[in-house]
């Protein structure tokens, strides 16, 4: 079963614009990660955050992470055309990450 | 480095018919592990491995088997192809790590498209 729900399912937006995608967990969790992924290709590894902190930035990245609500969010600034993808939280659990559904990233130039 | 490779990139297989896919990286990762993705549902896990001569289950394990008698490589095996396992299938890999710790960032392989009619 799916631990991370990513929201919304798709955003569409326009260049220099900001995107920001939501996930939300059930249990516990230890760390979460964000992950890429280009049309066609494997996942790209974005981001950890660990449940003792609350925001941490990469870039144009800001990923902040709400262990009362259970929920992150991830936000690109400035976003570009080459950040059309789909984006997925990941949550650990015993030796596995446990992948969300996605969130569809249309950046329109 | 080239990473984590996997073959072949396409497969098309009747129901019932065996093969392999093949995974391999070269970072000396111990941690190894197959999903697959499928529209609408994301990434599964299939099978894990922490190490050479350990592999685990993962939450859609059903039809397929692992292997790993070396660090390198992590070969995936459907045994008897139905159908259902018309899928996107991904390898990955991540640092060493104690049995039951997280998982630090995995690292993907570019997929191997497989299609059962």
């Amino acid at each position: 079963s799916q631990q991370g729900e990513e929201d919304p399912q798709a955003l569409s937006i326009q260049e220099g614009e900001n995107a920001t995608m939501n996930c939300s967990y059930k249990t516990s969790i230890n760390n979460l990660q964000w992950y890429r992924q280009n049309s066609g290709r494997g996942l790209v590894h974005l981001i950890l955050i660990r449940s003792n902190e609350r925001e941490k930035h990469s870039g144009r990245l800001r990923v902040t992470l709400d262990t009362s609500k259970k929920s992150s969010s991830l936000l690109i600034t400035a976003s570009r055309a080459a950040d059309t993808a789909s984006y997925f939280c990941a949550t650990d659990g015993y030796s596995t990450l446990t992948f969300g559904k996605g969130t569809m990233l249309l950046v329109s130039p | 480095n080239a990473g984590v490779t996997q073959t072949p990139k396409f497969q098309v297989l009747k129901t019932g018919q065996s093969m392999t896919l093949q995974c391999a990286q070269d970072m000396n990762h111990e941690y190894m592990s197959w999903y697959r993705q499928d529209p609408g549902m994301g990434l599964r896990l299939i099978h894990y491995s922490v190490g050479a001569g350990i592999t685990d289950q993962g939450e859609v394990p059903n039809g397929y088997n692992v292997s790993r008698s070396t660090t390198e490589d992590f070969p995936l095996r459907l045994l008897s192809a139905a159908p259902s396992q018309t899928s996107v299938y991904f390898c990955a890999s991540s640092y060493s790590l104690p049995q039951g710790a997280v998982p630090y960032e995995q690292y993907f392989g570019p997929g191997t498209r497989l299609t059962v009619t």
